[in-house]
């Protein structure tokens, strides 16, 4: 089974503190995504990466960069938390290629800014 | 611009009964559909797809049925179940975009038993 785990369920922050959300996947996938899920607006991509070094923004990048060092590791980073960063982030992996594969989601960490 | 859209947020139905959970895009490059259901405090897990090339893809109770000129697509569950509760994603994707997946809002539907 593909397993994706998040290095935190629940993660509370100060404003202005810089966040790093880790994600791993063990499943040699080549693509991982970082999303956020809110009320009534579903999922929202931030970034997504497609080999190791590579990224590219999704939807809403504003206040978020992103790593990918290592195949299996992708990291999200919050420069600078503020207040509407407040969320539940999900992190993703899939197989890579041309060929379309279904993406397998971690637990998600509950982001508090306060 | 929301290119997947789920227009009904919740919906309810009993035990035994047709769960039938609708979902409409407006890209006509999508060419994968696929659902996801969502447990509270759980990350989304794969249901179902379905490839542009067919109109219907069946997994024991789950079916989703696509209808490429209405762009439109459903997913039916039948009977269903109280342990189908849970909010229901919507995604497509285009064929060589890496797999990104666009995701419309969510339903979140509710089986009483």
């Amino acid at each position: 089974d593909v397993k994706v785990t998040q290095s935190s369920r629940y993660l509370v922050k100060r404003t202005g503190e810089k966040v790093f959300l880790e994600c791993v996947q063990d499943m040699d996938h080549e693509n991982m995504f970082w999303y956020r899920q809110d009320p009534g607006l579903g999922l929202r991509l931030i970034y997504f990466s497609y080999d190791v070094k590579m990224k590219e923004k999704g939807d809403i990048p504003e206040g978020y960069s992103v790593s990918r060092e290592k195949k299996e590791r992708f990291s999200l980073i919050l420069e600078s938390a503020s207040t509407n960063q407040t969320s539940m982030y999900l992190c993703a992996s899939s197989l890579g290629g041309g060929t379309l594969y279904e993406q397998y989601f971690g637990p998600g960490t509950r982001l508090t800014v306060t | 611009d929301q290119q997947v859209k789920q227009n009904s947020p919740s919906l309810s139905v009993q035990e035994g009964r047709i769960s039938i959970l609708n979902c409409d895009y407006t890209n006509s490059m999508f060419d994968y559909f696929l659902w996801y259901k969502k447990y509270p405090a759980e990350g989304p897990t794969f249901l179902i797809s379905i490839s542009s090339i067919k109109d219907k893809n069946e997994d024991g109770r789950f079916t989703v049925f696509l209808n490429k000129s209405a762009k439109h697509l459903s997913l039916h569950i039948v009977p269903s179940q109280p342990g189908d509760s849970a909010v229901y994603f919507c995604a497509a994707s285009v064929t060589g975009a890496n797999s990104k997946l666009t995701f419309g809002k969510g339903i979140t539907l509710s089986v009483r038993p």
